[in-house]
């Protein structure tokens, strides 16, 4: 099926770092969203955006929808060790319904 | 209840069996998905049931795979004569309006283990 494009894979930092990931797409999105996953449990919602050029912060968090629509990126500042997990992107083209278009997700370490 | 759930957490089947996965939406949900989730890989979207509507099922990889909502609440994912590259972990997720947004809320998700 198809996938947005999200990097990096992985990362490896020390505690207190500030953390960027990204996504792309050939298709143009209504709305971006991103989620993290911790081990055997499901996604979770971090941010969401729905104008192209959005940047919204939840806490430590921000993010951004792209102007063309096609890309969003997520910033974590002063990363701490619960910032551990799998972070995932996730576009949608309907107005706020339908279903979701996933990253292959950016697995995040944190040395304390 | 207060969030979604899923049945059962795991599951063990041999090649060739069927299986049943269930979810059981947030009260008052109107839309329910099944995602697929291979190991290290991102979520791979299954069916869609938007209320009374047919669901969209653009995203059933074959013609074993099956899904049907009871009522407009739980939902059954049925795999026939499952194979090995079904091995993956199955999660729902449910939407209903609220402050003007239709956030999509997962489960904990089905591991499937076919051998």
């Amino acid at each position: 099926g198809q996938q947005l494009n999200q990097s990096p894979q992985s990362m490896f930092i020390q505690e207190g770092e500030d953390v960027s990931m990204n996504c792309t797409s050939s298709s143009i999105f209504n709305t971006w969203l991103w989620y993290k996953q911790d081990p055997g449990e499901g996604p979770v919602l971090l941010i969401a955006l729905y104008k192209a050029g959005e940047l919204t912060s939840n806490g430590r968090l921000t993010a951004q929808f792209g102007t063309t629509r096609k890309d969003s990126f997520l910033n974590i500042s002063a990363s701490i060790p619960s910032d551990v997990g799998i972070y995932f992107c996730a576009g949608q083209y309907g107005g706020s319904q339908g279903n979701l278009i996933f990253g292959k997700g950016t697995k995040l370490s944190v040395k304390p | 209840g207060a969030g979604v759930s899923q049945s059962p957490s795991n599951k063990v089947t041999e090649k060739g069996k069927d299986v049943e996965l269930r979810c059981d939406p947030i009260s008052g949900h109107t839309a329910l998905y099944w995602y697929r989730q291979s190991l290290g890989q991102g979520l791979e979207f299954l069916i869609y049931f938007q209320g009374n509507s047919a669901p969209d099922k653009s995203g059933l990889p074959s013609d074993r795979f099956s899904a049907e909502r009871t009522g407009g609440s739980v939902s059954t994912l049925t795999i026939q004569r499952t194979q090995q590259e079904d091995s993956a972990v199955y999660l729902c997720a449910s939407s209903g309006r609220s402050w003007g947004t239709d956030t999509q809320y997962f489960g904990p998700g089905t591991r499937l283990t076919v051998l």
